[in-house]
């Protein structure tokens, strides 16, 4: 059992409200993702990270930022949340090594902005 | 990435196995075919990949077409608990840089039936 953990599982917030998503991991993982999906809709990966002070943007664009000053830490960043932000927003995990690899996801964060 | 057709559902009687295929006709001979699966509102979980041999792990097994353009996921005796969006993907291995997030199809809903 992979040991990924997100906080909140659940959020509603007001407009222009500032918000971090948490991210931890305990299997000292080097690479790190941030996924989002919209309900019954695509998963889409916005952010990663190959290890620590390692960020990049993923295939969808996001106004949101991530950083990773811890290898088992990888938070996500809203500066100002709007309605368009609502969505699932999924962690993820894997092993930096050689061949085929897999990811570990988390429970995810459900966002609701108001 | 070598684009992946899955059918958008199937159903299957619980107890029966669940055959679930994946065609990935312009796959190149450095990709792996993964699959994962998301239950309702979770995050997805590995479940399996191989490159060209048949795999067979806890979970299920993988059956990969010789000419690598199709293959088959196999849940051998389907329960309730396996109604899920199943996503085959085919993904190039590990190369140590670029991003390597997993890419996201439609998937499967299979739905196991009492």
């Amino acid at each position: 059992e992979a040991d990924i953990y997100q906080t909140p599982r659940y959020l509603v917030i007001g407009t222009g409200k500032k918000i971090t998503l948490e991210c931890s991991q305990t299997m000292g993982h080097d690479k790190m993702y941030w996924y989002q999906q919209d309900p019954g809709m695509e998963l889409h990966l916005i952010h990663y990270s190959y290890g620590v002070n390692s960020t990049e943007k993923g295939d969808l664009s996001s106004e949101s930022t991530v950083s990773r000053i811890r290898t088992e830490h990888f938070p996500l960043t809203l500066e100002s949340a709007r309605p368009s932000h609502t969505s699932q927003y999924l962690c993820a995990s894997s092993l930096r090594a050689g061949g085929a690899y897999e990811q570990y996801f988390g429970p995810g964060t459900r966002l609701t902005v108001t | 990435d070598a684009k992946t057709t899955q059918p958008p559902s199937m159903d299957c009687a619980e107890g029966r196995a669940a055959n679930l295929p994946c065609n990935h006709s312009t796959i190149s001979g450095n990709e792996y075919v993964y699959w994962y699966r998301q239950i309702h509102s979770q995050g997805p979980q590995y479940i399996i990949h191989g490159l060209k041999n048949n795999e067979t792990n806890e979970m299920a097994s993988l059956i990969i077409t010789e000419d690598r353009k199709s293959s088959t996921l196999i849940l051998p005796h389907a329960t309730l608990r396996d109604t899920a969006v199943y996503y085959c993907i085919v993904r190039v291995a590990y190369s140590g840089g670029g991003a390597d997030g997993l890419t996201f199809g439609k998937g499967t809903h299979l739905i196991i039936q009492p």
